[in-house]
């Protein structure tokens, strides 16, 4: 079974709206980490924001926050007031705390900003 | 701070062949984490190295092999290549390991292409 899953492989978004990006995951263990990676054209994945499962508030880091549902297993990223310099590869990635560290990513949903 | 760095960025090997590839940590990291990415597999984790010892690997068969010198730096190899191995090699650097919330650098990756 998927342990990540992003169900939206494309998504468009008009410049300056906000974008929802899913994400639900699935994990036995109590303790685990989630996070969101942007990946340009370059390849370079860019660490955009973490959530703990642990953490009781959403998880915020400039335009960017996390929307922590955790009864539903779901961990959304909100990009609020899109830039063009949005467009790029989304990943959500889990560590779960049973792991030796390493993270579980999703297929990634591809963010497309247009002017 | 310098960047992960990953050389060479592009590579084009024979099947039969073998490859080595070169990751060059953040100052400081000890941990240095290897991912495959493919189209058709997404991203997936390889193997984990901290101070010079493997610590954590992946589903990849015994072709896959890497090791980590006393500076950080690590090189993944791969032995007689297929051309399911064409693939962007990641690889990701981080302070610590075992920690739930260890942010790890990727690198810009090496883009392998086996013909």
């Amino acid at each position: 079974a998927q342990k990540i899953t992003q169900t939206q492989p494309g998504m468009f978004v008009q410049e300056k709206e906000a974008v929802t990006l899913d994400c639900t995951y699935d994990t036995s263990d109590p303790s685990y980490g989630l996070f969101w990676y942007k990946q340009p054209s370059s390849g370079e994945m860019i660490f955009l924001i973490y959530q703990g499962s642990y953490d009781q508030q959403n998880a915020t880091e400039g335009r960017y926050s996390l929307n922590f549902q955790k009864a539903r297993k779901s961990a959304n990223l909100v990009i609020s007031a899109s830039q063009l310099g949005d467009s790029a590869m989304y990943f959500c990635a889990m560590r779960e705390g049973g792991s030796q560290g390493n993270l579980i990513f999703g297929k990634g949903t591809k963010l497309s900003v247009k002017p | 701070k310098a960047g992960v760095t990953q050389t060479p960025r592009y590579l084009i090997k024979t099947r039969g062949q073998q490859v080595t590839l070169s990751c060059s940590p953040i100052s400081g990291h000890r941990s240095v984490s290897w991912y495959q990415q493919t189209p058709g597999q997404g991203l997936q984790f390889l193997f984990e190295y901290f101070s010079e010892t493997q610590r954590n690997k992946g589903n990849f068969p015994g072709r896959f092999s890497g090791r980590q010198f006393s500076n950080s730096r690590s090189e993944m190899n791969v032995s007689t290549l297929e051309l399911g191995d064409s693939a962007l090699y990641l690889c990701a650097s981080s302070g610590q390991q075992g920690a739930l919330r260890n942010e790890q650098y990727f690198g810009p990756g090496t883009r392998l292409t086996v013909t």
